[in-house]
């Protein structure tokens, strides 16, 4: 069973079209993440949502929404796609600590975004 | 924001231990210092993570220097399946305030000579 799932694995879209990335996991943790992987594979976090409420909220353009109908689920909608947006899009899952003690972050697979 | 630096690139021959090294000079004392890798054309995995003493786990080991300002991942025995893209991470989580914040670094790649 996959802990954490993307969908599309591969998105080839037109400048200015919105497209929207699924992300679930099925490990019953209450915080996802999105990160963006650029062409020099730098990791970079976007979002992050515990219980349905943005904690990090990176700088990075408006057009870039993050959705949670549940608690399994962290969509990623991009509005107005841009050239620089191509980039392979990482989901991620973990409990959130009420304790001093760290958990661990279970990534997807990715999806590989390709704006022409 | 703190931030690591570690070497592009190491070779190893397999079967043998493999020291990874990061540098985190300007290191919080609320960051914790996380190991992840990155196999190719898949997601980041979680390897070992510390905060003040060396750290052992059934894929690798974490040693700490002691004023923290750099750490060493040591992976025991080299294999084909542990090349991989291996990033030093600072995490600075706090519970309190819910504050929950990642830098990945650039990444050592680790390739593994058969």
């Amino acid at each position: 069973d996959t802990a954490v799932s993307q969908t599309p694995k591969y998105l080839v879209t037109q400048m200015g079209n919105d497209k929207s990335i699924k992300c679930e996991q099925n490990l019953g943790h209450d915080t996802m993440y999105w990160y963006k992987q650029d062409s020099k594979k730098f990791l970079k976090i976007m979002f992050s949502y515990n219980n349905k409420e943005l904690i990090i909220n990176e700088t990075v353009p408006n057009r870039f929404s993050p959705k949670s109908p549940d608690k399994a689920h962290l969509n990623l909608h991009i509005n107005s796609l841009e050239l620089g947006d191509s980039a392979v899009y990482f989901c991620a899952s973990s409990q959130f600590p009420t304790s001093g003690e760290q958990e661990t972050q279970y990534f997807g697979p990715g999806t590989r975004l390709l704006v022409l | 924001d703190a931030k690591t630096t570690q070497p592009n690139s190491m070779e190893s021959n397999e079967e043998e231990p493999v020291h990874l090294p990061c540098n985190h000079s300007t290191i919080s004392g609320t960051d914790y210092i996380h190991w992840y890798r990155q196999l190719p054309s898949q997601g980041p995995e979680y390897v070992i993570h510390g905060l003040t003493s060396n750290v052992n786990n059934r894929m690798a080991s974490l040693a700490i220097a002691e004023d923290r300002k750099s750490s060493t991942l040591i992976l025991h025995r080299a294999t084909l399946r542990d090349a991989a893209v291996y990033y030093c991470i600072l995490r600075d989580l706090r519970v309190e305030t819910s504050y929950d914040k990642v830098i990945f670094g650039p990444g050592t790649s680790l390739s593994v000579i058969p």
